[in-house]
C-alpha cells in the first residue's frame, strides 16, 4: 500500500464547476497535510495546509480532513482554465518535515 | 524578497559522472530539503538539513549525500551517476524545519543523464 495515494486524472471539469481532488494515506500518525500545484515543467506551490479535522476555506479553495477516514480533500470552486494543472497532496509524518507526496492528479479545466 | 534559488538550472551528464546542486533558501530561513522528482510522479524526499545538521534521510544511496553551509545554502552531490538518477531535483527552504512550517519550492535543477 502507497503511503499517499492519489488517483492520477486526468480529472477534467468545465469552467466555473467544482472539482473535487482526493488523496487517501496510510499513516495514523500523520499529522500536517498539504496541498501543492504543480505545473508542467515547474515546481510545486503551496495552495493550502490543514492540519485538524474540518475544513479550512481560502479564496475559491476548501481543504478537508477526516483523520478517522486518513482521507484529505481539496475542492476548487469556480474553476478556471489557469487551475488546469497537477495538485500533489503531500502528509507530514513523525519529527521533521519530510513531506511525503502521492503521484499527483493532473486536472484540466475546459473552456 | 527573493525566493529559493538553485543552480544550475539544467544539467547535462553522463553515467559514472559526478554533479553537485546547489541551493540558496529564502533569507531568515534555517531548514533545506532536497527532493527528487521522475517525470509522473511526486517528489521524493531525499535529505534535510537545519542548522548545518541532517535531520533526515530518505531511501536514497549512499552516492547521494549532502551538506549544508554556515549561510544555511546547501549542495546536494550525487556520485557515480546512472541512467535513473534523472530527475528534477527541488530544495525547499523553511524557517525552522518543523512539521507545521511551509516549505517552499525552489526553480528546481534539471539533470539528464546519458
Amino acid at each position: 500500500q502507497k503511503e499517499v495515494e492519489q488517483n492520477s486524472g486526468p480529472l477534467s471539469v468545465p469552467e466555473g464547476a467544482i472539482a473535487s481532488l482526493n488523496c487517501t494515506y496510510s499513516d495514523r500518525g500523520s499529522q500536517s497535510f498539504f496541498w501543492y500545484r504543480q505545473y508542467s515543467g515547474k515546481s510545486p506551490e503551496l495552495i493550502m495546509s490543514i492540519y485538524s479535522n474540518g475544513d479550512k476555506e481560502d479564496g475559491r479553495f476548501t481543504a478537508q480532513l477526516n483523520k478517522a477516514s486518513q482521507y484529505v480533500s481539496l475542492l476548487i470552486r469556480d474553476s478556471q482554465p489557469s487551475d488546469s494543472a497537477t495538485y500533489l497532496c503531500a502528509v507530514i509524518t513523525g519529527g521533521g518535515n519530510k513531506l511525503t507526496f502521492g503521484t499527483g492528479t493532473q486536472l484540466k479545466v475546459e473552456l | 524578497d527573493a525566493g529559493v534559488t538553485q543552480s544550475p538550472t539544467h544539467l547535462i551528464k553522463t553515467r559514472g559522472q559526478h554533479v553537485t546542486l546547489r541551493c540558496s533558501p529564502i533569507s531568515g530561513h534555517k531548514s533545506v530539503s532536497w527532493y527528487q522528482q521522475v517525470l509522473g510522479q511526486g517528489p521524493q524526499f531525499i535529505f534535510q538539513y537545519y542548522e548545518k545538521e541532517e535531520r533526515g534521510r530518505g531511501n536514497f544511496p549512499d552516492r547521494f549525500s549532502a551538506r549544508q553551509f554556515p549561510n544555511y545554502s546547501s549542495e546536494l552531490n550525487v556520485n557515480a551517476l546512472l541512467l535513473g538518477d534523472s530527475a528534477l531535483y527541488l530544495c525547499a527552504s523553511s524557517l525552522l524545519g518543523t512539521h507545521t512550517d511551509t516549505q517552499y519550492f525552489g526553480p528546481g535543477t534539471r539533470l539528464t543523464v546519458l
